[in-house]
């Protein structure tokens, strides 16, 4: 079976620092995804995680422990255009990505 | 790199009805996925192909979708008498191959049944 979870909503202030979790329960992994979402826009690739640890992006950061079926994302010095829905997605042992249902992330000023 | 282009953007049709939607992906991405999502959720797999080859199909993909990729590039997902549970956004992706390839995405067709 397959299980990932995220925060349905979050909201954070401009020039703030934020840290959307997910968590996954499934039967392979073969590594884990961060895409960002805009309203009625296509996903867009932000990271990716195979091994333990952190990996850096400019703004953003994503971290992964495979032990604990979890990973996060952080996202730092927040702009207004970081507000989206940001999906978390897990490669089992297969090709395709399972999604999780995304955490809508709004930056207020 | 145009991206992933979809065609059309909006499709409404009566329930009943025949619908196809057109894929063309990055040009030297051999492996091609079509996804569904419905408003509040993630993505959904329903297939993909790997060039002309279909490899995978989801439990999700009743005997009423049918999906091809004649000559490895562009794809169609065709979805014959429309119900409204079909109603939904039709993602296609593209990657190269390799497990740590990332899928890159068109802005889907938004398909309303009435």
């Amino acid at each position: 079976g397959q299980n990932i979870d995220q925060p349905t909503e979050m909201t954070a202030t401009e020039g703030a620092i934020v840290q959307i979790n997910c968590t996954y329960q499934t039967s392979g992994f073969n590594g884990l995804f961060w895409y960002q979402q805009h309203a009625g826009e296509a996903p867009t690739f932000l990271s990716y995680n195979v091994l333990d640890g952190l990996e850096e992006k400019g703004r953003f950061s994503s971290f992964l422990s495979r032990s604990k079926g979890y990973s996060y994302l952080l996202l730092k010095e927040l702009q207004m255009k970081d507000s989206a829905s940001y999906l978390c997605a897990v490669r089992e042992s297969g090709t395709p990505l399972v999604f999780g249902k995304g955490t809508r992330l709004s930056v207020i000023a | 790199d145009t991206g992933v282009s979809q065609d059309p953007r909006h499709k409404i049709t009566k329930r009943g009805q025949n619908v196809t939607f057109r894929c063309d992906p990055i040009s030297e991405h051999n492996r091609l996925y079509w996804y569904r999502q419905t408003l509040g959720q993630g993505p959904e797999f329903l297939t993909y192909f790997q060039n002309e080859a279909q490899l995978e199909k989801s439990r999700l993909l009743s005997d009423r979708f049918s999906a091809e990729r004649p000559k490895g590039s562009f794809s169609t997902l065709e979805i014959q008498r429309t119900e409204q549970g079909d109603s939904a956004m039709y993602l296609c992706a593209s990657s190269p191959d390799g497990s740590n390839q990332p899928q890159h995405f068109g802005d889907g067709t938004r398909l309303s049944i009435l």
